[in-house]
């Protein structure tokens, strides 16, 4: 147990709809990140707060918005929702002297 | 941007030693990791080079040649369990603040055979 929750484990959906994925980081770590695991192209970075404020972006589309509450937890907000942006969608956190990152255990989205 | 390239896939028998590789290229360098991750699951960190040379870590190893832009890691013993993606990852340093992004090669999987 890496110490990162992420809800839900599984989430089914149609076209067209949107969704909210969310993140509790490891006691202690001030820094979120979002990341979209499709089967043919790997970890793809998609955007990392720090203490409440973006810090990175990386591949995130417009349709896509993450954000980080004061408590550290953070959601990404996915909406208008493709077929192809069925995925793994992971969250990890990494403490403030910012060495390894601590995966949660991944939303698998569906979308049909 | 960075780019980094590992290979796709690769068989090894149980008990005998695999080296997986990974080069990359990116402005800069502030580390580099090897995650594991078995098909479905979250990927679990493994090592972590930031130096020049070899970190060794029970069965497991990472070399580091930042002149190069090359790492490898290195399994021992090769167990049934080893079955898994291989992720090699690069962190640069970061524009502002004090946080910086992990970006991710496309992993290796490797199958361990009897």
């Amino acid at each position: 147990d890496s110490g990162v929750t992420q809800t839900p484990k599984h989430l089914i959906t149609a076209t067209g709809q949107r969704v909210t994925l969310r993140c509790s980081p490891r006691s202690g770590d001030l820094s979120v990140y979002w990341y979209q695991q499709s089967l043919d192209q790997g970890l793809q970075f998609l955007i990392q707060y720090y203490n409440g404020e973006e810090r990175a972006k990386g591949n995130i589309l417009e349709r896509f918005s993450a954000q980080q509450f004061p408590d550290l937890h953070s959601e990404l907000n996915l909406s208008s929702l493709e077929l192809g942006d069925s995925a793994l969608y992971f969250c990890a956190s990494s403490p403030p002297t910012n060495e390894k990152l601590f995966f949660g255990s991944g939303t698998q989205l569906s979308v049909l | 941007g960075q780019n980094i390239d590992q290979p796709t896939e690769m068989t090894a028998t149980e008990g005998a030693i695999v080296q997986i590789n990974c080069t990359y290229q990116t402005s800069g360098f502030n580390g580099l990791f090897w995650y594991q991750q078995h098909a479905g699951e979250a990927p679990t960190f493994l090592s972590y080079n930031v130096l020049d040379g070899l970190e060794e870590k029970g069965r497991f190893s990472s070399f580091l040649s930042r002149s190069k832009g090359y790492s490898y890691l290195l399994l021992k013993e090769l167990q049934m369990k080893d079955s898994a993606s291989y992720l090699c990852a690069v962190r640069a340093l970061p524009n502002t603040g004090t946080a910086s992004k992990l970006t991710f090669g496309t992993g290796t999987r490797l199958q361990v055979t009897l």
